[in-house]
């Protein structure tokens, strides 16, 4: 089956640097990927959609000069958290469509990254 | 615009018996409709989707949604509850644009008794 796979599972970081999560499609091409921020026993909030050798789509209020995202391949994404802050300590996790499948077929969801921000 | 209403914040079901997670929806135009679970510190994991076609969907684990049009539901069933089941549900519906974005409930918590 599709498995999408994230890295790191977990990271600890302090306030002001920057920490880059991966997203990758490990048996499937992902033309489009998409970022969602979750907090404690709530729902997803989708951040932005990001699309292969494009520029992504920001949902209305999240910063893109803040989360910095690049699909450079295929099969990866990455979400780069600029200048972290303790605020954006959060559960985020990303999700793919096979690009092979047309219509609307389910996302396939990463593990997660859980980052906490010091 | 689209979006799901999941109205419990918490289910809660006694092993072995039948239980039921809801789900109601609001779309423009053809509905697709889906149910991710999620257990704690993971991902979401495909439960099922509606996409057209019988109104009843079989999904994994023993789990089966059932779409009402008239209704504007899709209520999340399984005949009998396991405790393993004991986890957070999410309804979905695919919006409307052109990267098939997904909308989602705000979860059900369903906590299996022994």
């Amino acid at each position: 089956g599709a498995v999408v796979s994230q890295h790191p599972s977990w990271v600890i970081c302090k306030s002001g640097t920057s920490v880059k999560i991966e997203c990758r499609s490990l048996d499937f091409q992902a033309t489009t990927m998409f970022w969602y921020r979750q907090f404690p026993k709530q729902s997803l909030m989708l951040m932005a959609t990001s699309n292969e050798g494009s520029k992504a789509t920001y949902e209305q209020g999240v910063e893109k000069d803040k989360f910095l995202i690049n699909h450079a391949s295929l099969t990866l994404s990455t979400l780069t958290v600029t200048s972290a802050h303790p605020e954006d300590s959060s559960f985020y996790i990303c999700s793919a469509r096979d690009t092979g499948l047309a219509g609307p077929y389910e996302q396939y969801f990463g593990p997660g990254t859980r980052l906490t921000v010091t | 615009a689209q979006s799901v209403a999941q109205p419990e914040d918490q289910v809660n079901v006694a092993e072995g018996n039948p239980l039921t997670v809801k789900c109601t929806y609001s779309v423009s135009g053809n509905p697709y409709l889906f149910w991710y679970v999620q257990y704690p510190n993971r991902g979401l994991q495909f439960l099922l989707k509606y996409i057209t076609g019988d109104n009843l969907v079989k999904g994994s684990y023993g789990f089966e949604a059932e779409f009402n049009k008239s209704q504007t539901s899709f209520h999340l069933k399984k005949p009998s509850a396991l405790v393993s089941d004991s986890a957070l549900y999410f309804c979905a519906v695919r919006d409307g644009g052109g990267y098939n974005k997904l909308i989602f409930g705000a979860g059900t918590r369903l906590a299996v008794h022994p």
